[in-house]
């Protein structure tokens, strides 16, 4: 079974529309984090979380909540969904190690959204 | 925010050719370069994490080298193999663990 899971896999949905994606990890990793990958571009990081207390935003966190319910589980929201979100969405996570900086980070699955 | 580039954005090789591609970051406040490898419709994993001037780390075939004062880092795959087709990508932390990462070079193995 894989250690991060995302839902759904793929979603189409329509301008305005209010959207979740949900991650779960089985690794117990404390720190989560929710990427959006468009083409050309690298993984651009939207929010990110240390522990179930602490939410952080990232690089492009407009249009965009999160929620950390759980040590396991981190929730992305599209409140409004325009089409300018259509992208591939990585949950990932990783553990609090010797070092912040070389600590691995490990990807779900990805989730595909299309808005139209 | 800092600006994490790869070079070539794809590259086609045929099997068994031994082929690079580089990595460049600021070399300013450098913590850790990061290499993942991303198959189409798979998740990306981990493939190194370098930290020092002059470290080489090795994974079978590929292996990776990294000169922290001029900021930059290359990624060898030596005789190709169409399993090894996959988007590289590097990263450096910016804060913390918060990755940035470059936008990946795009490889594809020809049989």
């Amino acid at each position: 079974d894989a250690d991060v899971t995302q839902t759904p896999r793929n979603r189409i949905t329509k301008t305005g529309k209010r959207i979740m994606l949900e991650c779960s990890q089985t690794k117990g990793h404390d720190r989560m984090y929710w990427y959006r990958q468009d083409p050309g571009l690298g993984l651009r990081l939207i929010y990110y979380s240390f522990d179930v207390k602490d939410i952080n935003k990232g690089e492009i966190s407009d249009g965009y909540s999160v929620s950390r319910q759980a040590q396991a589980k981190f929730s992305l929201s599209l409140e409004s969904a325009i089409p300018n979100q259509t992208a591939l969405y990585f949950c990932a996570t990783s553990d609090l190690g010797h070092s912040t900086s070389t600590d691995t980070q490990y990807f779900g699955p990805g989730t595909r959204l299309t808005v139209l | 925010i800092l600006n994490v580039e790869q070079s070539p954005q794809s590259l086609h090789v045929q099997e068994g050719d031994s082929t690079n591609f580089t990595c460049s970051f600021p070399s300013s406040n450098f913590y850790a370069l990061h290499w993942y490898r991303w198959e189409t419709a798979k998740s990306p994993e981990a493939l190194f994490v370098m930290t020092l001037n002059g470290d080489e780390k090795k994974k079978g075939r590929i292996s990776a080298t990294l000169n922290t004062k001029e900021g930059y880092s290359y990624l060898y795959i030596k005789g190709s193999q169409p399993e090894d087709s996959a988007t590289y990508l590097c990263a450096t932390p910016t804060s913390g663990s918060r990755l940035t990462f470059g936008e990946g070079t795009q490889l594809t193995v020809n049989p």
